[in-house]
């Protein structure tokens, strides 16, 4: 059974700072792995893919992965209230097509 | 650049009734994924078409079918509604060759069963 784990939160942080974002995965082989974000009431929207170990930045978010110690995890900069939301994390095996999702952390960005 | 769509956006069912819902991928996408997303969980993966055939499924009962057609949109049939089939149901549009797989989600259909 390949787990994604994500903390529920929610995560609380003041405006301006660093949110950070953990994800562990069971599944050694692994390939891609993917951050959405998801308002209440809406759709999933991806916002990061990171397939090598290492960093990968996008604006104010940088994806970090992990693959010896499973984790992945994403980074937010310069946080703002319009952040605030439920960021799901997914994983996809080499052996599979779809990736599979953990429960989302919810943030939330107080002014 | 046209997103993602599924119809309709909403929809109230009886129980023991069938459904059916649309998606139409993004241009340039030829896969289509269709998930279910219970209040407070993750996606939950029912099945993946490609080249109009079912390339994979999930853990999901038969009563859940599916379509491709040849311009790559696709339709879930839910059959023999339960109360438990509540929840908004998402497309996800990809390319389907080698490759990473980034999957672009539609807005979603809220299906209520009463």
């Amino acid at each position: 059974q390949k787990e994604v784990e994500q903390n529920s939160g929610p995560l609380s942080v003041p405006e301006g700072a660093i949110a950070s974002l953990n994800c562990t995965y069971s599944d050694r082989g692994s390939q891609s792995f993917f951050w959405y974000r998801q308002y209440s009431g809406k759709s999933p929207e991806l916002i990061m893919f990171i397939y090598s170990n290492g960093d990968k930045e996008d604006g104010r978010f940088t994806a970090q992965l992990n693959k010896a110690s499973q984790y992945v995890s994403l980074l937010i900069r310069d946080s703002q209230p319009s952040d605030s939301a439920t960021y799901l994390c997914a994983v996809r095996s080499g052996g599979s097509y779809i990736p599979t999702f953990g429960r989302g952390t919810s943030l939330i960005v107080h002014p | 650049d046209a997103g993602v769509t599924q119809s309709p956006t909403h929809l109230i069912k009886t129980r023991g009734q069938q459904v059916t819902l649309r998606c139409s991928p993004k241009s340039g996408h030829d896969t289509v994924s269709w998930y279910q997303q219970a209040l407070g969980q993750g996606p939950q993966f029912i099945f993946q078409y490609y080249e109009e055939e079912e390339r994979q499924r999930g853990n999901f009962p038969d009563r859940f079918s599916g379509h491709q057609f040849p311009n790559y949109s696709s339709e879930l049939n839910v059959n023999a509604l339960l109360l438990g089939d509540s929840a908004l149901y998402l497309c996800a549009s990809s390319r389907g060759g080698v490759g990473e797989h980034e999957q672009y989600f539609g807005p979603g259909t809220r299906l209520t069963v009463t």
